[in-house]
């Protein structure tokens, strides 16, 4: 069974430039969310999409966007980057909607904008 | 609004130790959930265990236990004779569903935890 997987690994941006991230669910998830994790801190949560539709947003401006496939893999979309987006970016996927299912991250994407 | 404390920011044990992570929550719904999550230098979150906010019941797996108290809204986590393996960054986490976040997961600011030899 393959896990959650994330490209890239690392990211450097300048500010102002635009960028995307990827995300692979696990087989058989249909439900992904995005966290971004800011260093010495917790995980904030951005969004999290399910069966292709946004089911939830965290406080993130809307210059913050996502995307999810068909085949339930996704996309996070950041434009005009600042240097305070320089975080890791974390990808989760779970087997539903429901709460009470675990989430699986992936490694991580560590964008860095200059 | 829901939020996670964990007071603890580090802590430093040696080998063999047995070492208790504290987490504290803040939750309207009565129906929740509770995480515990690894986080080792690799970056990668590992999922530790899962409690229902209905089920009070504590846990002994291997090493590990945990102690889910809703009286005081808290729920612990030991690790009996730490490894230096164990040397990660654990989150608790807490996660409901409303109409805004879906089923997004809290987190607390994580305990660094260092287990020398």
């Amino acid at each position: 069974e393959t896990g959650v997987t994330q490209s890239p690994t690392h990211l450097i941006k300048t500010r102002g430039q635009q960028v995307t991230l990827r995300c692979s669910s696990q087989s058989g998830h249909n439900t992904v969310s995005w966290y971004q994790q800011a260093l010495g801190q917790g995980p904030q949560f951005i969004f999290q999409y399910y069966r292709e539709e946004e089911n939830g947003r965290g406080n993130f401006p809307p210059r913050f966007s996502g995307l999810q496939f068909p085949n339930y893999s996704s996309e996070l979309n950041v434009n005009a980057l600042e240097l305070d987006d320089s975080a890791l970016y974390l990808c989760a996927s779970t087997l539903s909607s429901r709460p009470n299912h675990e989430q699986y991250f992936g490694p991580g994407t560590r964008l860095t904008v200059t | 609004a829901q939020k996670v404390t964990q007071a603890q920011t580090e802590i430093s044990v040696v080998e063999k130790e047995d070492v208790t992570l504290d987490c504290v929550y803040e939750t309207r719904d009565t129906t929740y959930y509770l995480f515990w999550y690894k986080q080792p230098p690799s970056g990668e979150l590992v999922f530790l265990i899962r409690r229902n906010s209905f089920d009070e019941q504590n846990e002994i797996s291997g090493r590990y236990s945990w102690n889910f108290q809703k009286s005081t809204s808290s729920f612990n986590f030991t690790i009996t004779a730490s490894q230096v393996v164990d040397s990660a960054v654990y989150f608790c986490a807490l996660s409901g569903y409303t109409d805004q976040a879906g089923t997004a997961l809290i987190f607390g600011k994580g305990t660094t935890l260092s287990v020398s030899s």
